[in-house]
């Protein structure tokens, strides 16, 4: 077990609607990652927060955002979404001064039909 | 930008032999370097990093990996493969010295193992 919670498991859903995944980092970590895993794309970067303040932005689309709560708690929340969204979003979260290692949810599985 | 490739899509050896996956990064500083695991349903677990010194670096399950600067490489080994090792792994590369810490991600080996 990392110590990342991410929420649902599973989300199936249809195309035009609006979904979030919701993110619980290793307790102390202060840096939240989102990562989108597809066949065609791998692993690819969405965004990072640190403290509750957005810090890097990856591929991700204007339909995404996402947000840092002050509990350290992360949402990633996609709109308007495409059949192409369907993917494994991955949360990873980490400590400053630890050599960037990540440590990752399960992950979260989006269906859009 | 930085980049990962992992020249390997599938791998397939038979349970007791030797396993190596092959790494190669593009930077131009030498970055932090990781080895993941992705079993099937699960997240990516970390096998091992490198981030200075020794570049024979030990991790978890018995996998090891070097870093050859020479090379740009980083290349996971284990001497005798169990059928539990089956699983995708990655390959990652990450900023040195930035809190900026997104990694950067090879597409990935996928290790089936003969019994």
């Amino acid at each position: 077990d990392s110590g990342v919670t991410q929420t649902p498991k599973h989300l199936i859903t249809a195309t035009g609607q609006r979904v979030t995944l919701r993110c619980s980092p290793r307790s102390g970590d202060l840096s939240v990652y989102w990562y989108q895993q597809s066949l065609d794309q791998g692993l690819q970067f969405l965004i990072q927060y640190y403290n509750g303040e957005e810090r890097a932005k990856g591929n991700i689309l204007e339909r995404f955002s996402a947000q840092q709560f002050p509990d350290l708690h992360s949402e990633l929340n996609l709109s308007s979404l495409e059949l192409g969204d369907s993917a494994l979003y991955f949360c990873a979260s980490s400590l400053p001064g630890q050599g960037n290692i990540q440590y990752f949810g399960a992950g979260t599985r989006l269906s859009v039909l | 930008a930085q980049s990962v490739t992992q020249p390997d899509i599938h791998i397939t050896v038979s349970e007791g032999a030797s396993l190596e996956l092959r790494c190669n990064y593009s930077y131009g500083a030498t970055p932090y370097l990781f080895w993941y695991v992705q079993s099937p349903g699960q997240g990516l677990q970390l096998l091992l990093k490198y981030f200075s010194g020794d570049t024979l670096v030990q991790g978890i399950k018995g996998f090891e990996a070097e870093f050859k600067r020479s090379q740009s490489s980083f290349n996971l080994r284990k001497p005798s493969v169990h059928w539990s090792d089956a699983a995708e792994y990655f390959c990652a590369s990450s900023d040195r010295g930035s809190t900026l810490g997104r990694l950067y991600f090879g597409r990935g080996t996928q290790l089936t193992v003969w019994p």
